[in-house]
């Protein structure tokens, strides 16, 4: 089945850029989503269909996707941020959800 | 406003089954397919199948197929997620969630998530 590896953690300062990537065999040729956990509460989605935004998430929080790297970017990054990111494809194929193992990022 | 209302905690000996339910609201009920999704403590998520609501049309991961199913009620617009066969590491936050019929399934709306519990 289809595989997306994450980074088990990224540290990042405030105010500085962090970059989350999720792998997969190309990937470029999906659509990646972006979810974000924060501890105690169930993940919310922050960017859908590569670089979609939903209403109510931050300009700061941008995605792209192409060969066989998906990047999920946090501009100016705040203590807020810090939670775990989860990347997810759908697997048509097999009609499969799949999730990355995610990303914990902290800011320092 | 879109709602998805899960069931309360659950504790189960090992061997046992849980039944967890997602009621929802706020959206037509046939219109989304509703995804169940866990995460064993500390660890990642894990999604386990979908059903579509209007058919009811299934889809498990291989991993839980034969000891999950997936049903619905569209009289009172409510989703089902049966575990059977409960071992220790079963232990998890069940989560249902809500995703688009068609394109790739992005998840706008998770429910609170239940906590099950599986001890001796």
């Amino acid at each position: 089945s289809y595989v997306l590896t994450q980074p088990p953690s990224v540290s990042v300062a405030p105010g500085k850029t962090a970059r989350i990537s999720c792998g997969g065999n190309d990937i470029g040729s999906k659509s990646v989503h972006w979810y974000q956990q924060k501890p105690g509460q169930a993940p919310i989605v922050v960017i859908y269909y590569d670089s979609d935004r939903p209403s109510g998430i931050p300009e700061r929080f941008s995605g792209s996707n192409s060969g066989n790297t998906a990047t999920l970017t946090v501009s100016k990054v705040e203590v807020g941020d810090e939670a775990d990111y989860y990347c997810q494809v759908w697997d048509s194929p097999r009609a499969d959800v799949i999730f990355g193992g995610g990303t914990k990022l902290t800011v320092l | 406003q879109v709602r998805l209302v899960q069931s309360g905690a659950e504790v189960k000996k090992p061997g046992a089954s849980v039944k967890v339910s997602c009621k929802t609201s706020g959206y037509n009920f046939g219109d989304f397919y509703l995804h169940w999704v866990r995460q064993a403590p500390g660890q990642g998520l894990e999604w386990m199948g979908w059903i579509n609501p209007n058919d009811g049309d299934t889809n498990y991961a291989q991993k839980f197929q034969g000891s999950v199913t997936l049903t619905r009620d569209t009289s009172i617009s409510t989703a089902y997620m049966d575990l059977t066969s409960l071992r220790s590491d079963d232990t998890a936050i069940y989560y249902c969630a809500r995703s688009p019929t068609y394109g790739s399934r992005w998840i706008d709306s998770w429910g609170q998530g239940t906590l099950v519990t599986v001890s001796s």
